[in-house]
C-alpha cells in the first residue's frame, strides 16, 4: 500500500499567516493526491484535486502544488474558518490510503 | 445539487450486524463509484471499500474484507455497507462518498455506530 506522510502534526499559526502543509508519498504517485478539509464534527470537504487543480466554491487562498513523492497544501492568509485538520490521499493506486492529518490551531 | 443522504446514527450489540444506507442524489447513481471511509473516535480516515454500482463490482481495503459488504440498489439510488459480527473497534462514523471529477468529491453526513452492550 502506499503510504502518506503529513507534516507537521500540528501547526500552531496566527490569522493572517501564511502557511504550507506536508505530504510526503511512499512512492511516486505523479499528481494523484487530493486535499480535504475537516472541521469539528463535520464530514471531510474536498480542497484540491490532482494536486494543483481548484474545486468551485473553494476560497482561491487553498492552492496545492507538487508532484511525484512530495506535495503542499499552501494556505494564503490564514483566516479563523480554517483551523481545522487537513488530510492528504491518494488515488494512484485504487487501494485509496489517506494522510494521518495535519491540525491547523490558534495559537 | 449533489447530496448523500446517509441513513441514522445506531446502537447495536456486540457479536451483531448493522447495515446502512447512502441515498444518492442531483447526479446519475451508475457513472460514479461510491466510496465508504470509517472514522473511529479522534482517529483519521481510513477507507474501507468502493463500490461501482453501475456493474456492482467491489473493492476493499484487506483490514476490512470479511467485515464490510458493500452493494448499491439502482432503482433507488442507493448504497448500502453492512457490517457483521461487531466489536468496540467498529464504534465508529461512517461516511459515504461519491467520486465526480475526483474520487471522494461529495460526502454524506456520516452515521455514528456505536457498539454496545
Amino acid at each position: 500500500n502506499i503510504v502518506l506522510t503529513q507534516s507537521p502534526a500540528t501547526l500552531s499559526v496566527t490569522p493572517g499567516e501564511s502557511v504550507s502543509l506536508s505530504c510526503r508519498a511512499s512512492q511516486s504517485i505523479s499528481t494523484s493526491i487530493h486535499w480535504y478539509q475537516q472541521k469539528s464534527n463535520e464530514s471531510p470537504r474536498l480542497l484540491i484535486k490532482y494536486a494543483s487543480q481548484s474545486i468551485s466554491g473553494i476560497p482561491s487562498r487553498f492552492s496545492g502544488s507538487g508532484s511525484g513523492t512530495d506535495f503542499t497544501l499552501s494556505i494564503n492568509r490564514v483566516e479563523s474558518e480554517d483551523f481545522s485538520i487537513y488530510y492528504c490521499q491518494q488515488s494512484y493506486s485504487s487501494l485509496y490510503t489517506f494522510g494521518a492529518g495535519t491540525k491547523l490551531e490558534l495559537k | 445539487e449533489v447530496k448523500l443522504q446517509q441513513s441514522g446514527d445506531e446502537l447495536v450489540r456486540p457479536g451483531a450486524s448493522v447495515k446502512m444506507s447512502c441515498k444518492a442524489s442531483g447526479y446519475t447513481f451508475t457513472d460514479y463509484a461510491m466510496h465508504w471511509v470509517k472514522q473511529s473516535p479522534g482517529q483519521g480516515l481510513e477507507w474501507i471499500g468502493t463500490i461501482i454500482p453501475l456493474i456492482d463490482t467491489t473493492s476493499y481495503n484487506q483490514k476490512f474484507k470479511g467485515k464490510a459488504t458493500l452493494t448499491a440498489d439502482k432503482s433507488s439510488n442507493t448504497a448500502y455497507m453492512e457490517l457483521s459480527r461487531l466489536t468496540s473497534e467498529d464504534s465508529a462514523v461512517y461516511y459515504c462518498a461519491s467520486t465526480k471529477s475526483a474520487p471522494f468529491a461529495y460526502w454524506g453526513q456520516g452515521t455514528l455506530v456505536t457498539v454496545s452492550s
